[in-house]
Order: C-alpha cells, then sequence, then structure tokens
C-alpha cells in the first residue's frame, strides 16, 4: 500500500528565515509526486509535480527536490503570505489517477 | 478562469438525513475525485471517475455512501443515512489524463451531522 508521510508536522520560522518540508514516500512505480498548497478553508492549490530522481522545480521562493525515497520543499526567505499547510501526495502505476497524501505540514511565518 | 465548483460549501444536517454534494468539474477535464479531509485522517480518496465510470470507489462505505457523473459537467456524492462522523470537509477534483495530470481541487464542502 502506497505510504506518504511529511515531516515536521508544524513548523514556525521568522520571516526571511529558510528551511525545508521533508515528504518520504513508498509506492510502487511512482508516476508522479505532487506538492500542494493549502490556505484556512480552501481546497489544496496545485504547485508542482515530479516525476525521476533529481528533477527540480521552482516556483517564487519555493523549490522542489526528488529522490527515490523522499522529496524536499525548499523555502528561501519566507514571508508571511507563505504560511500555509503543504501536502505531498504520490500517484503510481499507469491507469491509476488515484493520488494518496501524507497529512501535511502547517508552515506558520512571523512577520 | 476555469475551477472546479463544489455546491453547498456548508451544510449542517440532523444525523439520519440524506445529504447531497454536487462538483462541476473543469470543462473537458475527464478524471473526476471525491475526496474527505479530517483533522485525524487528513485527505482520503473516496471515489474517482474517467469519463464519467467509476474506477475505484473503494474508500466509500458502500452501504450509506454514492458516487455518481449523470454527465460530464456533474458529479454528486450522496450520504444516506448521514451520521456524526461523516462530518469532515469534502473536495471534489477535476484532471485531464494524459495532459494536465495534476488534480485541481474544488474550495469543498463542510459538513456537520449533528
Amino acid at each position: 500500500e502506497d505510504q506518504v508521510t511529511q515531516s515536521p508536522e508544524a513548523l514556525r520560522l521568522q520571516e526571511g528565515e529558510s528551511s525545508s518540508l521533508n515528504c518520504s514516500y513508498t509506492v510502487s512505480g511512482l508516476r508522479g509526486l505532487f506538492w500542494y498548497r493549502q490556505d484556512p478553508g480552501k481546497g489544496p492549490e496545485f504547485l508542482f509535480t515530479l516525476y525521476s530522481a533529481g528533477e527540480e522545480k521552482e516556483k517564487e521562493r519555493l523549490k522542489a527536490t526528488l529522490t527515490k525515497k523522499e522529496s524536499f520543499l525548499h523555502i528561501t526567505a519566507p514571508k508571511p503570505e507563505d504560511s500555509a499547510t503543504y501536502l505531498c501526495a504520490v500517484r503510481r502505476g499507469f491507469g491509476n489517477e488515484k493520488l494518496t497524501f501524507g497529512t501535511g505540514t502547517r508552515l506558520t511565518i512571523i512577520p | 478562469d476555469a475551477r472546479v465548483t463544489q455546491t453547498p460549501r456548508h451544510k449542517v444536517t440532523e444525523m439520519g438525513q440524506e445529504v447531497t454534494m454536487r462538483c462541476q468539474p473543469i470543462l473537458g477535464h475527464n478524471t473526476v475525485f471525491w475526496y474527505r479531509q479530517t483533522m485525524m485522517q487528513g485527505l482520503e480518496l473516496l471515489a474517482y471517475f474517467r469519463n464519467r465510470a467509476p474506477l475505484d470507489d473503494s474508500g466509500m462505505p458502500k452501504d450509506r455512501f454514492s458516487a455518481e457523473m449523470p454527465d460530464a459537467t456533474l458529479a454528486t456524492l450522496k450520504i444516506q443515512p448521514s451520521e456524526p462522523r461523516d462530518s469532515a470537509v469534502y473536495f471534489c477534483a477535476s484532471g485531464l489524463v494524459g495532459k494536465n495530470t495534476e488534480a485541481f481541487f474544488g474550495q469543498g464542502t463542510r459538513l456537520t451531522v449533528v
């Protein structure tokens, strides 16, 4: 069974203090690792998809990386508006579009 | 601005009542998902459809939950009878197989069963 574990559960940073969020996964035949951002009272918002080990993607202050066992979401010089819950999900196999999610990391950036 | 639309946004109902949640997927998307989110379990897949056909509903309690796609612009999730443990936020998401492989989520329906 696919498993996704995110750490830490919660992270508080000062504005400008860079850090990383971790997503460890176990999946048979990974066919995409996804990062989403979720604000309170809203649906998850798509950020990145990574497909193979060594791949990296960037968007503003966020950079996602992927290895064969885990993914990191690096946040550089964060701002208060980066505060949100960040969710990681995996999809396996062909013909199966199901996403299995981790429980998320709640990130708070303090001004 | 293409988006997934869910109605209602909030629903409070009494135990034993029927609840129907609706979702309008993004036009042209051929895959629709229903997820349930709780503090304890996070996001759990209930069911998903491709080209309106149900492909996986193994996460759904079959005795009380049902999911359908009457047409390409409407997906429904019904709970009958509802129970307090069904209280959660229910999300619909849609995607396009083979191209934009990410799923786009709606704003959710917050269900409270009292």
